[in-house]
């Protein structure tokens, strides 16, 4: 089955710019949605498609994807976004969805 | 406005079964693909199971497989989840989620609803 990887854990500055990396065999072909969840509540789809941002969630928020790796780019980091962080594909070759294990983004 | 409200949830013994029901409002379930995703405690997202927009085709996690169906009422508007067998590594949250039109994005969550497989 389809394996994404995801670092455990992120730190980063107020202010600065996180990039939290998705890695799975040819990544690039698929498309990467990415996935907030700060404790005890639902996640947030914060990007999709690789590349787009759902209504309502800030520029800050960007992704890139090819080769091997998805990224997704946090800039002017603020408190507020100190969550975990998932993503996620669909593998069309066993019809079934796959997440990365999950990325905890903390804020100094 | 989209919103997904999960039930069901609870405490059941191994092998034994429940079902959960995300009633969905702000939109007609038969337009869409829906999800079940679960989440461990203290542990990461998993997928569990999708269904298309008209019912016809169903989708599972290897682990659940043979164990788990997913059903939609539409004339509820409410999407199901029925859980046989279940083991104690089942224990999660389960969530209820919308996908995206056309494409397979989810774009709409749920709240969740405990499930704890314990004897």
């Amino acid at each position: 089955s389809y394996v994404l990887t995801q670092p455990l854990s992120v730190s980063v500055a107020p202010g600065k710019t996180a990039r939290i990396t998705c890695g799975g065999n040819n990544i690039g072909r698929k498309s990467v949605h990415w996935y907030q969840q700060k404790p005890g509540q639902a996640p947030v789809l914060v990007i999709c498609y690789d590349i787009d941002r759902p209504s309502g969630i800030p520029e800050r928020f960007s992704g890139s994807n090819s080769g091997n790796t998805a990224t997704l780019t946090i800039s002017r980091v603020e408190d507020g976004d100190e969550a975990d962080y998932y993503c996620q594909v669909w593998d069309s070759s066993s019809d079934q969805g796959v997440f990365g294990g999950g990325t905890k983004l903390t804020v100094l | 406005e989209v919103q997904l409200v999960e039930s069901g949830g609870g405490l059941v013994q191994p092998g034994g079964s429940l079902r959960l029901s995300c009633a969905a409002s702000g939109f007609t379930i038969s337009t869409y693909w829906m999800h079940w995703v679960r989440q461990a405690p203290g542990k990461g997202l998993v997928w569990v199971s999708r269904i298309n927009s008209n019912g016809s085709s169903t989708y599972y996690a290897d682990s659940v497989k043979g164990r788990f169906t997913i059903s939609r009422d539409t004339a509820k508007n409410t999407l199901y989840l029925q859980m046989n067998s279940l083991r104690a590594e089942d224990t999660a949250v389960y969530y209820c989620a919308k996908e995206d039109y056309g494409g397979n994005s989810i774009d709409y969550w749920g709240q969740g609803t405990l499930v704890t497989v314990s004897s």
